[in-house]
């Protein structure tokens, strides 16, 4: 089945740096989307793409759709205490109506003040 | 407006026993769909309804889970009989009308479920 590979597992970093996750796949997507889970909720979209070679911006969040349509990246700039969490990438090929989400594995983040 | 909602939050029951998982999606919400995370491992796709029908089961792991959504609004999910690697975090999601990857999935909170 379709498979998303998201590195790093895991990020220990100061605040105010930058960080980028990626997902790679070997299927083709029609749409990426980038979530955030606190603890004890669900996930929370931060950005989606629909284009192949779409770059986006959310406040200190750019994502980018890759133009293989295999692939997208998260940058965060200026991290803060509070970017704190576990990001998923998720992919998005609607088929004979299914319009199920495939995820990463996560990657956690952890926020030094 | 309220978002999905799950309930119950947690459920530890024991290898063999039923549990049954409920879900309450966004108001007007037709789409609703049910993903699992098991420990350290990605999110998966279980199955997605579209108001009362289900458009792909694909998900389901096996004949011991059963999904239903009545009236197409709140939706359960049944483990009967339950195993131990049933344990994870069960997601519910919904979506406002039958798209192509245009319309956002809003997640609930989850049911951590751990089976002993």
């Amino acid at each position: 089945g379709q498979q998303l590979n998201q590195s790093p597992q895991s990020m220990f970093i100061q605040e105010g740096e930058d960080v980028s996750m990626n997902c790679t796949s070997s299927s083709i997507f029609n749409t990426w989307l980038w979530y955030k889970q606190d603890p004890g909720e669900g996930p929370v979209l931060l950005i989606a793409l629909y284009k192949a070679g779409e770059l986006t911006s959310n406040g200190r969040l750019t994502a980018q759709f890759g133009i293989t349509r295999k692939d997208s990246f998260l940058n965060i700039s200026a991290s803060i205490p509070s970017d704190v969490g576990i990001y998923f990438c998720a992919g998005q090929l609607p088929q004979g109506g299914s319009e199920k989400l495939v995820f990463g594995k996560g990657t956690k983040l952890t926020v030094n003040p | 407006e309220a978002g999905v909602t799950q309930f119950p939050s947690h459920s530890v029951i024991e290898k063999g026993q039923t549990v049954t998982l409920r879900c309450d999606p966004i108001s007007g919400h037709d789409n609703l769909y049910w993903y699992r995370r098991v420990m350290g491992k990605e999110i998966k796709f279980l199955l997605h309804f579209v108001k009362e029908s289900k458009q792909d089961e694909s998900g389901m792991p096996n004949n011991r889970f059963l999904a239903e959504r009545t009236g197409g609004t709140y939706s359960t999910l049944k483990v009967q009989p339950a195993e131990l690697e049933d344990s994870g975090v069960y997601f519910c999601a919904s979506s406002p009308r039958r798209g192509y990857g245009t319309d956002t999935q809003y997640f609930g909170p989850g049911t951590r479920l751990t089976v002993l």
